[in-house]
């Protein structure tokens, strides 16, 4: 079974429309965090978390929020979605340790009509 | 904030030609990372440097890191269609475990 899981893996939502995106690990990591996939943009963090109680905004998360309900779990939110919020979205996790490598979930494709 | 800039954008090569990527920070990082993106797939963690001037290899991908720390290289020997993908290198902020991710290089390979 995969480390990093993503739910949904694709969707097509309506403008205004809320949408959830689930992240779960069983890597056991405290670090988690969500990115943004755009062609020719690389990947930006929208937010992340170093452990349940600790939440803090990346570089673009107005229109996003999120929630870590559990070490293994962090969701991101998308309140009223619209369509330029249309991406690739990642999740990620790390275990803090000297190497600070990410590992990555499969991604999740947002479609905003 | 901190920026992460790669060149080239694209690069389209001859199987067996080689390749480079080259990946320069506004700020002095920590330490570098690659990753690969291969074509529908998620970034994969290839390798770090940490001290300055680092060189590290892969078979036959080599990586360097900068002496001032603020920028960074990796170079693809004899490509193969393997290698395709997206290369990504990434960097955090001294006492910053957040990364940021450069623009990345999309190599293809043209057999």
């Amino acid at each position: 079974d995969a480390d990093v899981t993503q739910t949904p893996r694709n969707r097509i939502t309506k403008t205004g429309k809320r949408i959830m995106l689930e992240c779960s690990q069983t890597k056991g990591h405290d670090r988690m965090y969500w990115y943004r996939q755009d062609p020719g943009l690389g990947l930006r963090l929208i937010y992340y978390s170093f452990d349940v109680k600790d939440i803090n905004k990346g570089e673009i998360s107005d229109g996003y929020s999120v929630s870590r309900q559990a070490q293994a779990k962090f969701s991101l939110s998308l309140e009223s979605a619209i369509p330029n919020q249309t991406a690739l979205y990642f999740c990620a996790t790390s275990d803090g340790t000297a190497t600070y490598e990410q590992y990555f979930g499969p991604g999740t494709r947002l479609t905003v009509t | 904030g901190q920026q992460v800039m790669q060149i080239p954008q694209y690069q389209h090569v001859q199987e067996g030609e080689d390749f480079t990527t080259y990946c320069n920070s506004s700020t002095t990082l920590s330490n570098i990372q690659w990753y690969k993106q291969r074509p529908g797939g998620h970034p994969v963690f290839l390798i770090q440097l940490v001290k300055s001037g680092e060189v590290k290899k892969q078979k036959r991908l080599t990586f360097q890191f900068g002496e001032a720390k603020k920028n960074s290289s990796l170079h693809i020997t004899a490509t193969q269609t393997t290698d395709v993908g997206t290369y990504f290198c990434a960097g955090p902020d001294f006492g910053n475990e957040k990364l940021t991710f450069g623009t990345g290089t999309r190599l293809t390979i043209i057999p």
